[in-house]
């Protein structure tokens, strides 16, 4: 079975453009995660979402970030305008919630997506 | 509020030493989950473990043990007779009961010299 995917693996870009990260989590798999690690604040969460709803965006950093998830098999993370600062790995990890409870399941991590913003 | 410590934050080893990786937490729940993952060079975030607080039994995974001591709060993962592939960053992970927040330690850089 295929992993969760992400899109593209890397990219750069100069400040002020729009920058959207790809993700489509393992088939089944309910609940989807946005994160981003950088050298100084380590994995931060973003955002989750279950059953394709944001449930707690609290993790987002400011306006400029955005994050949608129009259907069970895909999700993006949309930053703009883009700024230097913005510039770390970007995972997206997917699990289960089984039975409207979440029992601390295994979430199973995409490849990243290495964003330089100059 | 929760809290993971991953005190060491790098360890360098020659292979086929033994390497243990140390990790606290902190939480007032009493239904909790932690979790190892790997960082390898090439990135990805690969799962090891996952264990519930009511489970403390040791567990062994081939060269991997993980220790669990509720008591002293702490989830120790021990690389028996380390082998060069086994560097890469090691992230203990803490997720309280009834919520999906994982906090993530801040990682263990491990350094297997041939």
């Amino acid at each position: 079975d295929a992993g969760v995917i992400q899109s593209p693996r890397h990219e750069v870009t100069e400040m002020g453009q729009e920058v959207t990260l790809r993700c489509k989590p393992i088939s089944g798999h309910n609940s989807l995660f946005w994160y981003r690690q950088t050298m100084m604040r380590g994995l931060e969460l973003l955002i989750y979402f279950n059953n394709n709803v944001p449930i707690d965006d609290s993790g987002m950093p400011e306006d400029r970030f955005s994050a949608k998830m129009p259907n069970a098999s895909f999700s993006t993370l949309k930053i703009q305008p883009s700024e230097p600062r913005d510039s770390a790995v970007y995972f997206c990890a997917s699990s289960t919630l089984k039975g409207g409870l979440f029992l601390g399941e295994t979430q199973y991590f995409g490849p990243g997506t290495r964003l330089l913003v100059l | 509020a929760q809290k993971v410590t991953q005190a060491q934050t790098e360890i360098s080893v020659v292979e086929k030493e033994d390497v243990t990786l140390d990790c606290v937490y902190e939480t007032r729940d009493t239904t909790y989950y932690l979790f190892w993952y790997k960082q390898p060079p090439s990135g990805e975030l690969v799962f090891l473990i996952r264990r519930n607080s009511f489970d403390e039994q040791n567990e062994i995974s081939g060269r991997y043990s993980w220790n669990f001591q509720k008591s002293t709060s702490s989830f120790n993962f021990t690389i028996t007779a380390s082998q060069v592939v086994d560097s890469a960053v090691y992230f203990c992970a803490l997720t309280g009961g009834g919520g999906f927040k994982t906090i993530f330690g801040a990682g263990t850089r491990l350094f297997v010299k041939a």
